[in-house]
């Protein structure tokens, strides 16, 4: 298993572009989310998945759309960039037995630069 | 005021040492995750935890849920132990989302 794929790996844009950051899975995980890490912050939610067909807003989604088609993917679109997204992005899956979900498998993460 | 405290934030340590990193949280909680960031980045996952105590290795991570703290021990540490230790709580009402501490950054020196 490849596990939890990311791509790109590293990103620069000027102010207002867009792009899309990829993420798969091969584990046929329900739950799949979009983090931003910045310094001297924890890790902070973008948008998150708990099935295909399902999408949520975590803590901080403005500026951001997902999508799940499938259950393997969950691209994260950044609609006009601005110098405030700059972070590095990571995606995560995890599954759920008995109702309970179980720990979070990392994809190896995005630095995106704007400037 | 932070739901997931962690401390401290940075800790410098010598080969051989015993480590203790805590983590407090604010919240009603279903389980509690201990990750590790590699310098490179790559974050895994190390313990979930509910209630007790769990071990892996040199690693040992123990919960008190009516204090609503955790703590992650590295016995024998070694340099390859130099990461970034996150805690991570999943509340009681929020499902599978997860709220994270700014993290610990480990350095044990040869």
């Amino acid at each position: 298993n490849a596990g939890v794929t990311q791509t790109p790996k590293f990103q620069v844009l000027k102010t207002g572009q867009s792009m899309t950051l990829q993420c798969a899975q091969d584990m046929n995980h329900e739950y799949m989310s979009w983090y931003r890490q910045d310094p001297g912050m924890g890790l902070r939610l973008i948008h998150y998945s708990v099935g295909a067909g399902i999408t949520d807003q975590g803590e901080v989604p403005n500026g951001y759309n997902v999508s799940r088609s499938t259950t393997e993917d969950f691209p994260l679109r950044l609609l006009s960039a601005a110098p405030s997204q700059t972070s590095v992005y990571f995606c995560a899956s995890s599954y759920s037995t008995s109702g309970t979900y179980n720990e979070q498998f990392f994809g190896p993460g995005t630095r995106l630069t704007v400037l | 005021k932070n739901e997931v405290e962690q401390s401290p934030q940075n800790l410098t340590a010598q080969e051989g040492e015993f480590i203790t990193i805590n983590c407090s949280y604010s919240v009603g909680i279903s389980a509690l995750h201990w990750l590790q960031q590699h310098p490179g980045g790559g974050i895994v996952s190390l313990f979930m935890l509910s209630s007790g105590k769990k071990k892996h290795g040199r690693l040992i991570a123990t919960i008190n849920i009516q204090e609503k703290h955790s703590s992650l021990h590295i016995t024998a540490s070694h340099p390859r132990d130099s990461a970034v230790y996150i805690c991570a709580v999943r509340e009681e009402t929020s499902g599978s989302r997860l709220t994270f501490g700014e993290g610990t950054q480990l350095t044990v020196n040869p």
